[in-house]
């Protein structure tokens, strides 16, 4: 399968600031989900992205799908944005695969 | 509402014995997925099915199984061959195997 591999693996921002999530494919893919997963283990959809951009709020996602990676921003963040970020993409069987995520930690 | 369910949300097993994690949705999605995640870990793929009555192995598949009866329905059972059972168990759904996925609420299993 594809691997995934997602940076930085840990993030902390104090609130107010901006960031950015990377997110590499050793391959290509199809498509490419970003989830945020909250303090009680679930996981939100973020963004199906498999090319271009997407905004929902202070949130945007860019997937370049011929270079292999995809990028989440994060505007004017709030604790409630605290959290694991994931990213996972298909791979030739269509099995869903994930980064290892990046901790965020938005310090009021 | 439309969504998946999975049941219980905490689940405690004595070595040895085998438990069976449920998970059901109303979405008429054709595939479904069940996943492992560690402590601080990622996902990983335990078992997917595209369709009804058909399913494939993950990553780790070793220690467990599934069925795949109803299109809404996709147990898992984790096995006494588990050796390391104690993990948040996650199911998910999509319409296809390439398409976006939507998570359930997931299942805490520890081997008491």
């Amino acid at each position: 399968g594809i691997q995934v591999e997602q940076s930085p693996p840990d993030l902390i921002l104090q609130e107010g600031a901006n960031s950015t999530l990377r997110c590499n494919f050793s391959d290509s893919v199809n498509n490419l989900q970003w989830f945020h997963q909250n303090p009680w283990g679930q996981l939100i959809n973020l963004f199906y992205i498999p090319s271009g951009t997407k905004q929902n709020g202070r949130l945007s996602a860019t997937t370049v799908a011929t270079e292999r990676y995809s990028l989440l921003y994060i505007s004017s963040s709030q604790t409630t944005d605290s959290g694991v970020y994931f990213c996972a993409g298909p791979d030739n069987n269509y099995k869903l695969s994930f980064g290892a995520g990046t901790t965020v930690t938005v310090r009021a | 509402d439309g969504g998946i369910t999975q049941s219980p949300k905490y689940l405690f097993r004595k070595e040895g014995q085998n438990v069976t994690l449920s998970c059901e949705q109303n979405l008429n999605h054709d595939a479904m997925y069940w996943y492992r995640q560690d402590p601080g870990q990622g996902l990983r793929l335990i078992y997917y099915s595209q369709i009804v009555n058909d399913f494939q192995k993950g990553d780790i598949a070793e220690g467990y199984s599934v069925s795949r009866e109803k299109k809404e329905s996709f147990p898992l059972t984790v096995t006494s061959a588990q050796k390391n059972p104690t993990a948040f168990y996650l199911c998910a759904s999509s319409h296809g195997t390439n398409t976006e996925a939507f998570f359930g609420q997931g299942t805490r299993l520890t081997v008491v």
